[in-house]
């Protein structure tokens, strides 16, 4: 089965901008989260979406929000960018809700 | 905000030597997972302990969970130079709204030399 796929890989946006990142799971899985990181807060979770419902939601600002569409794929989206929002945003699918699979994240650069 | 504190925060060994790297969490939780992660790219599962087991093993890892302590470790045995990464613990808590949602530790970063 393929991996987890994210896209774009690298992006880089201007401060105010808002930007979408895109993440396909593995084949059969229905579980889909996000995750931010960054040096300095380390791997933070972001929102988890399981058949088209957010089940669970991290600590973050309304800013930040997401969607699953009906073949399990996923977009997150931050609006109003700040410069703090630069990280790797990683997109992590399960299918029974224990091991989650990793692709290879979006880098995001806020300027 | 971070469940898990591994320890210690960098170590750096001889191809050959054993690993080891320590995780202590803070609430109760349902299992703890270990992930390693090759600069700065995506997250590989290593392996899942659930709350009512005390050890498991998968090829070269052995991992062993204190829930009286709550506390976790990981052994790498016989290391080689791709283990180089770094290595985070990672909680899923119990009560967590029928969600997946991991919380990692800051990580250990990992070099071994050749």
């Amino acid at each position: 089965k393929a991996g987890v796929t994210q896209t774009p890989r690298y992006l880089i946006k201007t401060r105010g901008q808002q930007v979408t990142l895109s993440c396909s799971p593995i084949s059969g899985h229905r579980s889909v989260s996000w995750y931010q990181q960054t040096p300095g807060q380390g791997l933070q979770f972001l929102f988890e979406y399981f058949s088209e419902t957010q089940r669970n939601k991290g600590n973050f600002p309304g800013r930040f929000s997401g969607r699953q569409f009906s073949n399990s794929r996923s977009e997150m989206n931050v609006s109003t960018l700040e410069l703090g929002d630069s990280a790797l945003y990683l997109c992590a699918s399960s299918f029974l809700g224990d091991t989650q699979y990793f692709g290879p994240g979006t880098r995001l650069t806020v300027l | 905000s971070q469940q898990g504190e591994e320890d210690p925060q960098a170590l750096s060994i001889q191809e050959g030597e054993n690993a080891t790297m320590n995780c202590s969490y803070k609430t109760s939780i349902n299992n703890l997972q270990w992930y390693r992660q090759n600069s700065g790219r995506g997250l590989v599962h290593l392996i899942l302990i659930r709350s009512n087991e005390r050890e498991k093993h998968s090829g070269r890892l052995r991992v062993t969970l204190d829930t009286s302590k709550k506390s976790s470790s990981l052994l790498i045995t016989a290391s080689r130079a791709a283990d180089t990464a770094s290595y985070f613990c990672a909680t899923v808590s119990v009560g967590n709204q029928a969600g997946t949602a991991l919380i990692f530790g800051k990580g250990t970063t990992l070099s071994v030399s050749s």
